[in-house]
């Protein structure tokens, strides 16, 4: 158990909806990163944010956006879905960021996109 | 950003040392070596990580040669719970407003009985 926690587990859902992915960082970590995986892609970095900002961005489409909230855990909201945005997506977190941080990761959300 | 190369696959038997080679021919002075791996759709773990030194944990062993442009990570006695996906990353250089792990390919390390 790395201590990070994603919700829900699982998403189905139809195209053009929009849904909230929801992360808990690891207790103590400032950081929290998340990332995509699809089939095609790879692990694809999207977006990070430290003690609620945002800190560097990825290949994050525009109809995509995160937050991170005072209490430290962040939301992906994903709107406007399409087929192709069906991937695992997985939250991080580290006590960074420094030079050399170790991430940990959740056990990720599996969408799908009917 | 410095690019690394993995095979694709690797195959180890039960209780062999399982040793997965990296290149990172372009990697430059301040950038540090990380080893992740992922079993089965799981969270990517992290195992190791290195800037010249040769690195151990309890898990594995970083090997990174004096010009730096390679790496091997060694788990010395592979188990089946060993098979997953390992990624070696050249980690960007922390610039003081961003940092980020680039995740590649990775190589497929099977173990078997």
């Amino acid at each position: 158990d790395s201590g990070v926690t994603q919700t829900p587990k699982h998403l189905i859902t139809a195209t053009g909806q929009r849904v909230t992915l929801r992360c808990s960082p690891r207790s103590g970590d400032l950081s929290v990163y998340w990332y995509q995986q699809s089939l095609d892609q790879g692990l694809q970095f999207l977006i990070q944010y430290y003690n609620g900002e945002e800190r560097a961005k990825g290949n994050i489409l525009e109809r995509f956006s995160a937050q991170q909230f005072p209490d430290l855990h962040s939301e992906l909201n994903l709107s406007s879905l399409e087929l192709g945005d069906s991937a695992l997506y997985f939250c991080a977190s580290s006590d960074g960021p420094r030079g050399n941080e170790k991430l940990f990761f959740g056990s990720g959300t599996q969408l799908s996109v009917l | 950003d410095a690019k690394t190369t993995q095979p694709p696959s690797m195959d180890c038997a039960e209780g062999r040392a399982a040793n997965l080679p990296c290149n990172h021919s372009t990697i430059s002075g301040n950038e540090y070596v990380y080893w992740y791996r992922q079993i089965h759709s799981q969270g990517p773990q992290y195992i190791i990580h290195g800037l010249k030194n040769n690195e151990t944990n309890e898990m594995a062993s970083l090997i990174i040669t004096e010009d730096r442009k390679s790496s091997t990570l060694i788990l010395p006695h592979a188990t089946l719970r060993d098979t997953a996906v390992y990624y070696c990353i050249v980690r960007v250089p922390y610039t003081g407003t961003a940092s980020k792990l680039t995740f590649g390919t990775g190589t497929r390390l099977q173990v078997t009985l």
